[in-house]
């Protein structure tokens, strides 16, 4: 148990649509990073945020976005879903430099 | 090229037999980490190395900076180890993980 804890757990939406992806870190980390892990593949970075600010994007298209909230949860929001967007999303909670802590994910399919 | 490459991609043992799983990675980093991803997703941070050593219970990690290289090694293997193992590496300040590919390891009885 890592105390972060992600919603839903899994989520089927049709292409074109939006979606929005939870996360609540562990109390007191100032920093979430997101992750999109494809099948088979190692996770890839998306974006951090550091005090409810970004602080570094990965190669990912304007349609992923995301808020960090006070109470130390955050979102994931992509719009026009793609059939690649298809893929398990991973968000993790640290003090900005310390070692991350993983919530379980959520598994997106998109039809 | 990955800046981070694992070897090997698939790992299959014996229960009882001494396992190391090889990174190499080609940038400057600030720190290495090893991961366990259990069937389902979840990710389990092993360590998080700059130098040298570490040990936690039958888990060994050790570093090469010079030759930018890193193993981690599982003493007297146990099915309960299989699972997929993951190298990242952090660079400057900041904590973006850049992932390779993982080791699937299993251990059989």
């Amino acid at each position: 148990e890592t105390g972060v804890t992600q919603s839903p757990t899994h989520l089927i939406k049709t292409r074109g649509q939006q979606v929005t992806l939870r996360c609540s870190s562990q109390s007191g980390h100032n920093t979430v990073s997101w992750y999109q892990q494809a099948l088979g593949q190692g996770p890839q970075f998306i974006f951090q945020y550091y005090r409810e600010e970004e602080n570094g994007r990965g190669n990912f298209p304007p349609r992923f976005s995301g808020l960090q909230f006070p109470n130390y949860s955050s979102e994931l929001n992509v719009n026009a879903l793609e059939l690649d967007d298809s893929a398990l999303y991973l968000c993790a909670s640290s003090e900005l430099s310390d070692t991350q802590y993983f919530g379980p994910g959520t598994r997106l399919t998109v039809l | 090229k990955n800046e981070v490459e694992q070897s090997p991609q698939n790992l299959t043992a014996q229960e009882g037999e001494f396992i190391t799983i090889n990174c190499s990675y080609s940038v400057g980093i600030s720190a290495l980490h090893w991961l366990q991803q259990h069937p389902g997703g979840g990710i389990v941070s092993l360590f998080m190395l700059s130098s040298g050593k570490k040990k936690h219970g039958r888990l060994i990690a050790t570093i090469n900076i010079q030759e930018k290289h890193s193993s981690l090694h599982i003493t007297a293997s146990h099915p309960r180890d299989s699972a997929v193992y993951i190298c990242a590496v952090t660079r400057g300040s900041g904590s973006r993980l850049t992932f390779g590919e993982g080791t699937q390891l299993t251990v059989n009885p």
